[in-house]
């Protein structure tokens, strides 16, 4: 069946540094591609979203983009913040009734 | 707009109790839905609904039970607790299933059953 493979955790970085957050993908069709972040003691918030192909999706400095090819879903962002520290997860859907998590990876920015 | 949310933050439950999480919407949402999550292994799907009267079990069902009684509120029962229950529950809800639709997650719910 359809699953998610993201790097392992958790990943420790200090300010400014530049983050890629590793997402790979086994689907039998055409997924959506989803990083979700969850900050401590909160539920999961979309981060951003790409619905097909060379989309790219981007929100808050993130980016990520769906490569078909690759079947990746690699997270960045080119200066991360305190802030930023959380827990990532990429995540596919088709058009089933059912979202696949990848197992998570924590960040941690250090100041 | 107060979203998905889901009662009790914390529980402590003993082994062979049972209780109800419950989860509400205000965003009409047709489809519904609750993980679990564990250490290392992401959120699995335990239970989901495309709308009021219908359920289906998703990846791990076994000792839940759901009911979908409104648009709004899909509870999720425990029938006997189990120490392999302790977890931390997510009740989320979404437009429409699959495809492209954002899901929307509750704040969770952290089980403990000793």
């Amino acid at each position: 069946g359809d699953s998610v493979t993201q790097m392992e955790g958790p990943v420790t970085l200090s300010e400014e540094a530049f983050l890629t957050i590793n997402c790979t993908y086994t689907a039998t069709g055409y997924p959506s591609l989803f990083w979700y972040v969850q900050y401590p003691g909160e539920g999961l918030q979309l981060l951003l979203k790409a619905t097909k192909a060379d989309d790219k999706g981007s929100n808050k400095g993130f980016e990520a983009t769906y490569r078909k090819e690759t079947t990746s879903f690699h997270l960045e962002k080119g200066s991360v913040q305190v802030s930023d520290s959380a827990v990532y997860f990429c995540a596919l859907s088709d058009n089933n009734n059912d979202m696949r998590f990848g197992a998570g990876t924590r960040l941690t920015v250090k100041p | 707009n107060a979203g998905v949310t889901q009662t009790p933050k914390f529980q402590v439950l003993k082994t062979g109790q049972s209780m109800t999480l419950q989860c509400a919407q205000d965003m009409n949402h047709e489809y519904m839905s609750w993980y679990r999550q564990d250490p290392g292994m992401g959120l699995r799907l335990i239970h989901y609904s495309v709308g009021a009267g219908i359920t289906d079990q998703g990846e791990v069902p076994n000792g839940y039970n759901v009911s979908r009684s409104t648009t709004e509120d899909f509870p999720l029962r425990l029938l006997s607790a189990a120490p392999s229950q302790t977890s931390v529950y997510f009740c989320a809800s979404s437009y429409a299933a699959g495809g492209g639709n954002t899901i929307y997650f509750g704040e969770g719910s952290w089980l403990t059953v000793v």
